[in-house]
């Protein structure tokens, strides 16, 4: 089957303009998770959903990121206000979430944005 | 809390030779510990966990790591070294009751001829 697509694959945006990065899980998985990986560095968290709610938001780096989920489906990440530092890769994964959060994780092929 | 320990941000090693590489965990509930793997241009894609069980666990590619909660350790290991496995490597750590996974800042292997 089809597996996590996310869009777009590239975003390169001025600073201060809004964007929006949009996932799409495998279906069936309750479960998404939105990470940050900066050049040269590991996986940042920043939120995870079960089902469409998200219990912890604090990975969120400010009030500039929000994200949102329809349901078991399409997830979005909205980054306010873009800032050079946003430039990163933004992952997404999806998984079953049957129990806590064991279940494999099925990662996208990431947005690489860049924030001139 | 949770967090992940890796040791050392790039290691090389001979084909053939045996690769190493080291994750240390903290977790204040039993862990799931999991190990990914990202090839150039590829996204990450699983290796193998640790649930419960059998603390030795396989994964694909000949990889597999050895959960020794004495240790606080989960370390990955594999026989023989092969050009196809220059990849970077990711350690992670969850637990029940915990909202996230949390992620090493992971490990390039680089395979020399």
């Amino acid at each position: 089957g089809a597996g996590v697509s996310q869009s777009p694959s590239n975003k390169v945006t001025e600073k201060g303009k809004d964007v929006e990065l949009r996932c799409d899980p495998i279906s069936g998985h309750t479960a998404l998770y939105w990470y940050r990986q900066r050049l040269g560095q590991g996986l940042e968290f920043l939120i995870y959903f079960q089902g469409n709610s998200a219990p912890d938001k604090s990975g969120l780096p400010s009030d500039r990121f929000s994200a949102e989920r329809t349901g078991e489906s399409v997830s979005t990440l909205t980054i306010q206000r873009t800032q050079q530092e946003d430039s990163a890769v933004y992952l997404c994964a999806s998984s079953l979430l049957s129990g806590g959060h064991a279940d494999t994780q099925y990662f996208g092929p990431g947005t690489r944005l860049t924030v001139l | 809390a949770q967090s992940v320990t890796q040791l050392g941000s790039h290691v090389s090693v001979s084909e053939g030779a045996l690769v190493l590489l080291r994750c240390n965990y903290s977790s204040s509930v039993p862990p799931y510990l999991f190990w990914y793997v990202q090839y150039p241009n590829q996204g990450l894609q699983l290796l193998l966990k640790y649930t419960t069980g059998a603390t030795l666990v396989k994964g694909i590619n000949g990889f597999e790591a050895e959960f020794k909660k004495s240790e606080t350790s989960f370390h990955l290991t594999k026989p023989s070294a092969h050009m196809s496995d220059a990849a970077e490597y990711f350690c992670a750590v969850s637990g029940w009751g915990y909202q996230k996974v949390t992620f090493g800042t992971g490990t390039k292997l680089q395979v020399i001829p």
